[in-house]
């Protein structure tokens, strides 16, 4: 198992543009997460999804949106990239609630908007 | 509103000695406690955790300490050794939340 992956590692974007993080897992896992973590700060949680065609808000989610067509893949849209939203952008999966399953996270996208 | 804290940012230790990163929240319906650790360029990686109806779980080196009156969880690491040198990150969730809510992290780094 290939565990929870992501696109691209790094990228750089200019203000204004748009871009797509992805993220996919193979373990069959239900609940799906997108974070975001800034320099000396812990993960603040953007969006999430219970299952294939629910999707719900997190602590910071203005200027992204989600999709969940399928259960493997999450994918997290920024729209209109602005220089607050240079982080490392973290995606995790859970085998069923979060409260009570361990959250497998993948190695992380790094992102600046110049 | 920062419901779960850790208060150190960083923590240094001799290899050999007793780490313990401490973490304090403010939520009384946080019932599950996660302690996370994190190298460098990698995601985050789950090291062990603890339910509330517990007060001490203990895995190998590694042990998390909970006191629900005062709000406050601990993880004990002995010894310590180099490659424990890292960001770890408590968390903290409830029945039904669906999600975790995380510190601001604890750089250790474990000195020869």
């Amino acid at each position: 198992n290939a565990g929870v992956t992501q696109t691209p590692k790094f990228r750089i974007l200019k203000i204004g543009q748009s871009m797509t993080l992805q993220c996919t897992q193979d373990m069959n896992h239900n609940y799906m997460y997108w974070y975001r973590q800034d320099p000396g700060m812990g993960l603040k949680l953007i969006y999430y999804s219970v299952g294939a065609g629910i999707t719900d808000k997190g602590e910071v989610p203005n200027g992204y949106n989600v999709s969940r067509s399928t259960t493997e893949d999450f994918p997290l849209r920024l729209e209109l990239a602005a220089p607050s939203q240079t982080s490392v952008y973290f995606c995790a999966s859970s085998p069923r609630s979060g409260t009570y399953n361990e959250q497998f996270f993948g190695p992380g996208t790094r992102l600046t908007v110049l | 509103d920062q419901q779960v804290k850790q208060n150190s940012p960083s923590l240094s230790v001799q290899e050999g000695r007793i780490s313990i990163l401490n973490c304090d929240y403010t939520n009384s319906m946080f019932d599950y406690f996660l302690w996370y650790k994190k190298y460098p360029a990698e995601g985050p990686t789950f090291l062990i955790s603890i339910s509330s109806i517990k007060d001490k779980n203990e895995d190998g080196r590694f042990t998390v300490f909970l006191n629900k009156s005062a709000k406050h969880l601990s993880l004990h690491i002995v010894p310590s050794q180099p490659g424990d040198s890292a960001v770890y990150f408590c968390a903290a969730s409830w029945q039904g939340a669906q999600k975790l809510v995380f510190g601001q992290g604890t750089r250790l780094t474990i000195n020869p």
